[in-house]
């Protein structure tokens, strides 16, 4: 039962444009959320994150927006540079173990 | 500004040899959480620290160690790394066990 997921594998933007990447999770204990952007033949990096007490989280050109009624959050890239080009994973964690749930990831293409 | 901060970024150990990554955070946090992070992936937790308390995860290798001296600082020893602990090693403080975590950057490690 996958509880976080990435229903877009891959996304492919203009250099300079919005790119929007999503993720859904099914589980409302989970209460802290991550992105993690990962270049081939390395590991994830983290990049991002938001704790479920808010609604947005901001830096620099990458902001994330979590919906928790939808139980939907999403990374919003401003402007897409083509050095963004890379697979994102969406990763949650369980207030009651503290173990990530990642999601399957999306590869961004600019 | 406040933050938490893994030094080194990048280390390479020879096998067998010891090895400490450090932790740093200037938010006063009660609890520091080291996590260890391979290739593709989730995050596993090796153990936390709720201010002096030390807390083991079950499947954590006796190989490695962990100390909190004091409140801004946790170090992560691996006695004796093996190929297999190649890693991305990930520290992060929350105020509170479950909730608002800071992370620091990771410090990537190589056995050679």
């Amino acid at each position: 039962d996958q509880q976080v997921k990435q229903n877009s594998p891959s996304l492919s933007v203009q250099e300079g444009r919005i790119s929007i990447l999503n993720c859904d999770y099914t589980n409302s204990m989970f209460d802290y959320f991550l992105w993690y952007k990962k270049y081939p033949a390395e590991g994830p990096t983290f990049l991002i994150s938001i704790s479920s007490i808010k609604d947005k989280n901001e830096d620099g050109r990458f902001t994330v927006f979590l919906n928790k009624s939808a139980k939907h959050l999403s990374l919003h890239i401003v402007p897409s540079q083509p050095g963004d080009s890379a697979v994102y994973f969406c990763a949650a964690i369980d207030s009651g173990t503290y173990k990530y749930i990642f999601g399957t990831g999306t590869r961004l293409k600019v | 500004d406040a933050m938490v901060i893994q030094n080194p970024r990048y280390q390479v150990t020879q096998f067998g040899k010891p090895v400490t990554l450090s932790c740093s955070q200037t938010l006063n946090h009660n609890v520091m959480y080291w996590y260890q992070q391979k290739s593709s992936q989730a995050p596993k937790l090796l153990f936390h620290y709720y201010d002096k308390d030390f807390n083991n995860e079950a499947d954590t290798p006796d190989n490695f160690q962990s100390r909190r001296p004091n409140t801004s600082f946790c170090f992560l020893d691996i006695r004796s790394p093996g190929l297999g602990d190649a890693a991305m090693y990930l520290c992060a403080t929350s105020r509170d066990t479950g909730v608002g975590y800071t992370f620091g950057s990771g410090t990537r490690l190589t056995v050679v």
